[in-house]
């Protein structure tokens, strides 16, 4: 049950660029999402998150939006660096008693100097 | 502070075998989650454990085993290995529920 997906596999953005992730969720029960970047060799780290009462949350560089009518989720990053290149997840869960994230199956990301 | 830590980093087993992978969270945090991510998707939950209770499990089946010890470490094992066993297992750990997790450099595991 993929109840988090990520359409696009890779993104290719300009240095200095925008680049927005997308994220689309099925389940509206979930309240809490999150994004994680993961480096090769690495565990993710975590990056950005937003509740559901929100519908943006921003860090620096990073904003996350979410649009609850449409279950979707989006990251921009502005300006986009080569450091930022790696693989984004984004994640999701619900308000129970346990701590399971649903996690989409990521987008590489890849910022051309 | 010391992050999340799993041993071995990467592991060759069998078909048949048993395996054992080991996590140590961060001083402080009391819950620890495994994850199993297969090549080209994102991880999947295997198990919580907060307190050394089981408090969620994944869709895995009855081969997959977990415990958490009075330290808050924990180890997830896995019985009768199969090909499909195959990934990367990524332990990660928080203070409790709906808690930011803090993720592990994973164990890679290959059944041959």
């Amino acid at each position: 049950d993929q109840q988090v997906k990520q359409n696009s596999p890779s993104l290719s953005v300009q240095e200095g660029r925008i680049s927005i992730l997308n994220c689309d969720y099925t389940n509206s029960m979930f309240d809490y999402f999150l994004w994680y970047k993961k480096y090769p060799a690495e565990g993710p780290t975590f990056l950005i998150s937003i509740s559901s009462i929100k519908d943006k949350n921003e860090d620096g560089r990073f904003t996350v939006f979410l649009n609850k009518s449409a279950k979707h989720l989006s990251l921009h990053i502005v300006p986009s660096q080569p450091g930022d290149s790696a693989v984004y997840f984004c994640a999701a869960s619900v308000v129970d008693n346990f701590n399971k994230f649903y996690f989409g199956s990521g987008t590489k990301l890849n910022v051309k100097p | 502070d010391a992050g999340v830590t799993q041993s071995p980093t990467h592991l060759i087993k069998t078909r048949g075998q048993q395996v054992t992978l080991r996590c140590s969270p961060i001083s402080g945090h009391k819950s620890v989650s495994w994850y199993q991510q297969v090549l080209g998707q994102g991880p999947q939950f295997i198990f919580q454990y907060y307190e050394k209770e089981e408090r969620g499990r994944g869709n895995f089946p009855d081969r997959f085993s977990a415990r958490q010890f009075p330290n808050y470490s924990s180890e997830l094992n896995v019985n009768a290995l199969l090909l499909g066993d195959s990934a990367l297992y990524l332990c990660a750990s928080n203070r409790g529920s709906r808690e930011i997790q803090y993720f592990g450099p994973g164990t890679r595991l290959l059944v041959l």
